[in-house]
C-alpha cells in the first residue's frame, strides 16, 4: 500500500505480558517516528529512527520500552511487562526525508493497545 | 519548539469556510508551522505547512501574520467529512519530533 501500515490494528493484553506492535513505513521513507496517544490527548513522542540508527529514544516512559529497526525499514515497538497505564493508541510515522529537514511526517492508522 | 494555543472547539455550516485560529506569539525564526487533522479513530494527516509565506494547497489554505506570531488554516468549503480534531505544531527544522497538544475540535454542522 501506499501508506504507513500497523499492525495489529486492537491488542488486548494482560497485565505483566509483553507486547510486539509493528509498523510498515512508506516505502524509501528516511526517518520513522513512534508516538503514544492517550484517550482525548494529542500524540506524545517516543522515539525517533534515522535508517537504522535510533537517534532520539528521549520519549520512552520506562525501560519497559523498546523500539528497534533493524534493517531501516520495518520497526517493533515492543514492552515488557504491559501496566495499565500503557493502555493507549500507539502511532507510527514516517518521513521521506532525515528528521532535521522540515518534511511533513505521515502517520499510520495506529494499534490500539488495551491492558486487562 | 514554540507552544500552540488553539481554541478547544469551533463549529462550522456546511459549505461554508471554516478559520481555524493558532497562537504561536513565541516561535522562533527557524520554526515552521504545520496544521494535521485526526478523525476519530485514525492517524493524523498531514494537511499543510509553511514558514512564513502563506500557502494554499488542495486541502487548505494557511494564512501566517507578518509577524509569525500567529496563523489560520482555511478550510475553504467545509463539509461533514471535515469534522475532526486540528493541530496546529510549530517546530524548527532541526528537530525531529511533533508536539501537538490538544487541537481544535471542529465541527461542521449541516
Amino acid at each position: 500500500g501506499a501508506g504507513v501500515s500497523q499492525s495489529p490494528r486492537y491488542k488486548v493484553a494482560k497485565r505483566g505480558q509483553d507486547v510486539a506492535l509493528r509498523c510498515d513505513p512508506i516505502s524509501g521513507h528516511v526517518s520513522l517516528f513512534w508516538y503514544q496517544q492517550a484517550l482525548g490527548q494529542g500524540p506524545e513522542f517516543l522515539t525517533y529512527f534515522q535508517n537504522e540508527a535510533q537517534l532520539d529514544k528521549s520519549g520512552l516512559p520506562s525501560d519497559r520500552f523498546f523500539a528497534e529497526r533493524p534493517e531501516g525499514s520495518v520497526s517493533t515497538l515492543k514492552i515488557q511487562r504491559t501496566q495499565q497505564e500503557d493502555s493507549a493508541v500507539y502511532l507510527c510515522a514516517s518521513s521521506l526525508a532525515p528528521g532535521y529537514s522540515n518534511q511533513p511526517q505521515h502517520f499510520g492508522d495506529g494499534t490500539r493497545l488495551s491492558i486487562l | 519548539d514554540a507552544k500552540t494555543t488553539q481554541p478547544p472547539s469551533m463549529d462550522c455550516a456546511e459549505g461554508r469556510a471554516a478559520n481555524l485560529p493558532c497562537n504561536h506569539s513565541t516561535i522562533s525564526g527557524n520554526e515552521y508551522v504545520y496544521w494535521y487533522r485526526q478523525i476519530h479513530s485514525q492517524g493524523p494527516q498531514y494537511i499543510i505547512h509553511g514558514l512564513k509565506n502563506n500557502e494554499t494547497n488542495e486541502m487548505a489554505s494557511l494564512i501566517i501574520t507578518e509577524d509569525r506570531k500567529s496563523s489560520t488554516l482555511i478550510l475553504p468549503h467545509a463539509t461533514l467529512r471535515d469534522t475532526a480534531v486540528y493541530y496546529c505544531i510549530v517546530r524548527a527544522a532541526l528537530f525531529n519530533k511533533f508536539y501537538f497538544g490538544s487541537g481544535t475540535k471542529l465541527n461542521v454542522k449541516p
